[in-house]
């Protein structure tokens, strides 16, 4: 099955506690790209990536790091995180750097107390 | 700064009647065009993409585009209790030299009335 996967989907965790959140495609698709997720501000590119080793701020990168080491992984890595960081978070992919018609990961919802 | 603009609803339809989304965007260069519709709790899903001026139907939905108006619509027609959802307006630039990210939307609450 065609599909992104996030692990993990739940995370609470504390101020400053560096953690990772996996995202994984297996539809060999070179685009892939991080949300966030806020009530009232809607989705908000973090960080995209449009091959291995290609990767490029979104509209909300800071607090945030990425690495393309592979064309099938993402993840994206916090490395101090804090609260202003809770959120829920997407992945998607998509077929090519000219197809946006992205496809979304079940998402991850991070607290940071 | 690309911007996106979505009337938040909610926009309640009946059941069996004509769904009317609206979408304007803020930059002239954008040439892709997207609808998602969003459960509660959900992740977003593709319903419809639409790249040239125009209609573009796929089923029960229609996407329209007005490149000079800077605008884009999502009609749903025979609109179901399952069409409740809060639908995303995404669009995006092709730069040339590099993809530039999906903008979206804050999208539009849809609820049908049985």
């Amino acid at each position: 099955e065609a599909q992104v996967t996030q692990n993990p989907r739940y995370l609470i965790t504390v101020t400053g506690k560096k953690l990772t959140v996996t995202c994984s495609q297996n539809m060999n698709h070179e685009y892939m790209s991080w949300y966030r997720q806020d009530p009232g501000l809607g989705l908000r590119q973090i960080y995209y990536s449009m091959n291995v080793e290609v990767t490029d701020k979104g509209d909300v990168p800071e607090g945030y790091k990425v690495s393309r080491k592979e064309k099938r992984n993402f993840p994206l890595i916090l490395e101090s995180p804090s609260p202003n960081q809770t959120s829920l978070y997407f992945c998607a992919s998509s077929a090519g750097t000219h197809s946006y018609e992205q496809y979304f990961g079940p998402g991850t919802r991070l607290t940071v107390t | 700064q690309k911007e996106v603009e979505q009337n938040s609803g909610p926009l309640s339809v009946p059941e069996g009647a004509i769904a009317s989304l609206n979408c304007t965007y803020s930059d002239r260069g954008s040439q892709s065009f997207f609808w998602y519709r969003q459960y509660s709790g959900k992740s977003p899903e593709l319903i419809m993409s639409i790249y040239s001026n125009g209609d573009k139907e796929d089923g029960r939905f229609t996407a329209q585009l007005n490149k000079a108006s800077q605008y884009v619509s999502l009609l749903i027609r025979d609109s179901q209790p399952s069409d409740s959802a809060t639908y995303l307006c995404a669009v995006t630039m092709y730069s040339g030299g590099g993809a530039d990210g999906l903008t979206f939307g804050k999208g539009t609450h849809l609820i049908i009335q049985p």
